[in-house]
């Protein structure tokens, strides 16, 4: 069975800093990772996803990820982030053999001035 | 247009009322989603609907009914609610089912109060 973890619940960084919010997965088949994000009382936005072809996926909002399968992980990076990205990052597998999709347990980044 | 649209934004019921939750989208997607979301948790998956017919039903109680009229439309009827089901409802819609991925397009969700 296909699992995702975001072992980091909250992340607190300064504006202008750089930020890494880390994602494993495990799963016996090919994936397609997503990493999401949903702003207070919104629903989910999809910042980038990994399909296939170059493991350095670019996103919106100046996001990237880094899809390694050696380490099984899809870890989410910006190399400078602004009070306005304060939001829930969700990092998601989508399993091939059914619809849905497998979310982590979510990252809080929390930006301040 | 990319954009999933859900009504009503907010809605607030007695546990004896009848409501309807609904979610419209003209991507031309085939696939179609229900999640139930709490607080500081991700989304919970309870039902797809893939070319208008239940796919996937996750043990869902009854008292939530779910139905698609049509390829656009998505509707969540429910019933004798209780209020730990109290929680922001997401839609969300796929290309077709079967496909070898699965990029989903949530709406804004609709945040219901159980009384």
């Amino acid at each position: 069975a296909q699992s995702v973890t975001q072992l980091d619940s909250q992340v607190p960084v300064f504006e202008e800093a750089p930020v890494e919010l880390r994602c494993n997965y495990s799963s016996s088949v090919s994936v397609y990772l997503f990493w999401y994000v949903q702003y207070p009382n919104q629903g989910l936005q999809l910042l980038l996803k990994y399909l296939s072809g170059s493991t350095l996926v670019k996103g919106i909002n100046g996001f990237e990820a880094e899809f390694n399968k050696s380490q099984t992980s899809f870890h989410l990076r910006k190399p400078s982030v602004h009070i306005s990205d304060t939001a829930e990052y969700f990092c998601a597998v989508s399993d091939p053999n059914t619809d849905k999709l497998i979310f982590g347990t979510g990252t809080r980044l929390q930006v301040f001035p | 247009d990319t954009e999933v649209t859900q009504t009503p934004k907010h809605l607030v019921m007695g546990m004896t009322n009848k409501k309807s939750l609904k979610c419209e989208q003209h991507m031309g997607h085939r696939a179609m989603y229900w999640y139930k979301q709490k607080a500081k948790k991700p989304p919970e998956l309870m039902f797809v609907y893939s070319y208008e017919k239940l796919s996937i039903n996750e043990s869902v109680p009854s008292r939530f009914s779910p139905e698609c009229p049509n390829s656009s439309l998505l509707n969540l009827h429910l019933h004798a609610l209780q209020p730990e089901d109290s929680a922001l409802y997401l839609c969300a819609s796929s290309q077709a089912s079967g496909s070898f991925y699965n990029e989903q397009f949530f709406g804004p969700g609709t945040r219901l109060t159980v009384l």
